[in-house]
């Protein structure tokens, strides 16, 4: 079974407004960590924002915050003002203790941000 | 903040030969690393994890003699493609766990086997 899930392939977004990027997950830990990357044509892996399984608030960095929704299993990535430097391929990714602390990812979402 | 420099960015081999990429930790102690493989606008896929002194845990799937993984020192973690074709041609990325708020990446590699 997939544990993370990111059902948009792709998404065009206008500058200057904000874009939702879904991502469930699927785990049986109480305890789990939740992340975000972007990863630009050149191939770097971005960290943007991480989100603990405890943690009450949503997450926020800058132009980005997580809408964490236990209870629904959910951790879109909310980007306010996208710029055209936020075109990119962005990946929801889970560690969880019972699988070694691995990185599992998401199949990623392309956004494109049109001028 | 945590550095992992992968190296090289990208290289061209022939087919049959074998090629090394290095990931290095510059200002701390990687006990662990974590190599990927990426298709163009697929998944990174884990190929395996790397402990310090000890031997690779593959993912199943993975030919263990066809890549080949040394983490002989806290610094430093090795993936030599042996005998490469065609169809190893991908994007290869290492990461190192740094706490509890995770992995620093390496800049990637982008192997092409002609």
């Amino acid at each position: 079974a997939q544990k993370i899930t990111q059902t948009q392939p792709g998404m065009f977004v206008q500058e200057k407004e904000a874009v939702t990027l879904d991502c469930t997950y699927d785990t049986s830990d109480q305890s789990y960590g939740l992340f975000w990357y972007k990863q630009p044509s050149s191939g770097e892996m971005i960290f943007l924002i991480y989100q603990g399984s405890y943690d009450e608030q949503n997450a926020t960095e800058g132009r980005y915050s997580l809408n964490f929704q236990k209870a629904r299993k959910s951790a879109n990535l909310v980007i306010s003002a996208s710029q055209l430097g936020d075109s990119a391929m962005y990946f929801c990714a889970m560690r969880e203790g019972s699988n070694d602390y691995k990185l599992s990812f998401g199949a990623g979402t392309t956004v494109t941000v049109r001028a | 903040g945590a550095v992992v420099s992968q190296h090289p960015s990208w290289v061209i081999c022939k087919s049959g030969t074998s090629v090394k990429i290095e990931c290095r930790s510059l200002d701390f102690q990687a006990t662990t690393m974590f190599w990927y493989r990426q298709f163009p606008k697929q998944s990174l896929m884990l190929m395996a994890t790397s402990n310090e002194g000890s031997k690779a845990t593959y993912e199943q799937g993975v030919e263990k003699d066809k890549f080949l993984i040394n983490h002989a020192s806290l610094t430093l973690s090795t993936l030599t493609v042996t005998s490469a074709h065609p169809e190893d041609s991908s994007f290869y990325i290492c990461s190192a766990g740094t706490g509890n708020y995770g992995y620093t990446f390496g800049s990637g590699t982008r192997l092409t086997v002609v």
